[in-house]
């Protein structure tokens, strides 16, 4: 069974500056899609950034950018120029490419972002 | 395009009562999941359903729970009997399935149950 770990459980950064969230997997499975979502106080769960294990090309979304391993299972976000509106639990998840489409997240990360 | 819609937004239940959470895809999504979040962890997969079908139920508890999709209406998750240990939120997703690329999920603002 595919798992996420996400062994930060906090986080915190400056307004303006870059952050690092990580995220490591285990699969033995060589084709997957890996997310990383936002939950604001809200409670809504957004997505932020997607990266297919195919495409060697990073994903890069605007201010949000991944470092994705494949070699390493290692797949971490960084959100540059952060904003307050960042602040929010970052969850990242796992999916097969074939079989269930069931989502796997790992535990999550709270992120604050100081003024 | 409306999003995905779950309804009640909050559920309070006494232990022994039943619980039903229902959940609307989004316009042209025909598969959809369903998760429960306890408090300070992630999202945990339920269910993946289909129009009239279940297509995968492995995260789903083996009894006290179910969940339908018929050809009319919404997503329905049943929970009966409740117990304090259902106390979570409970979101749902939908999306396009295998025709969608990369059939990604869209998630609904969550249910969230107490058990009183």
């Amino acid at each position: 069974a595919q798992t996420v770990t996400q062994s930060q459980p906090e986080m915190s950064v400056q307004e303006a500056e870059t952050v690092t969230l990580s995220c490591t997997y285990d699969t033995s499975e060589s084709d997957y899609y890996l997310f990383w979502y936002k939950q604001p106080p809200s409670r809504q769960m957004i997505l932020v950034i997607r990266q297919e294990a195919y495409k060697q090309q990073n994903a890069t979304e605007n201010r949000f950018s991944v470092n994705f391993q494949k070699a390493a299972k290692s797949f971490s976000l960084k959100i540059s120029d952060s904003q307050l509106g960042d602040a929010a639990m970052y969850f990242c998840a796992y999916r097969s490419r074939g079989g269930s489409e069931k989502l796997v997240f790992g535990k999550g990360m709270k992120l604050t972002v100081n003024p | 395009n409306a999003g995905v819609m779950q309804n009640p937004r909050h559920l309070v239940r006494r232990r022994g009562q039943e619980a039903r959470l229902r959940c609307s895809p989004m316009k042209g999504h025909s598969h959809v999941y369903w998760y429960r979040q306890l408090p300070e962890e992630g999202l945990k997969f339920m269910v993946y359903l289909q129009k009239e079908n279940i297509i995968d139920e492995s995260g789903m508890p083996k009894e006290r729970f179910s969940a339908e999709f018929p050809k009319e209406g919404p997503s329905i998750l049943r929970i009966q009997q409740v117990v304090r240990g259902d106390s979570a939120a409970y979101f749902c997703a939908s999306s396009l399935g295998r025709t969608g690329t990369p059939y990604e999920q869209y998630f609904g603002p969550g249910t969230r149950l107490t058990v009183t």
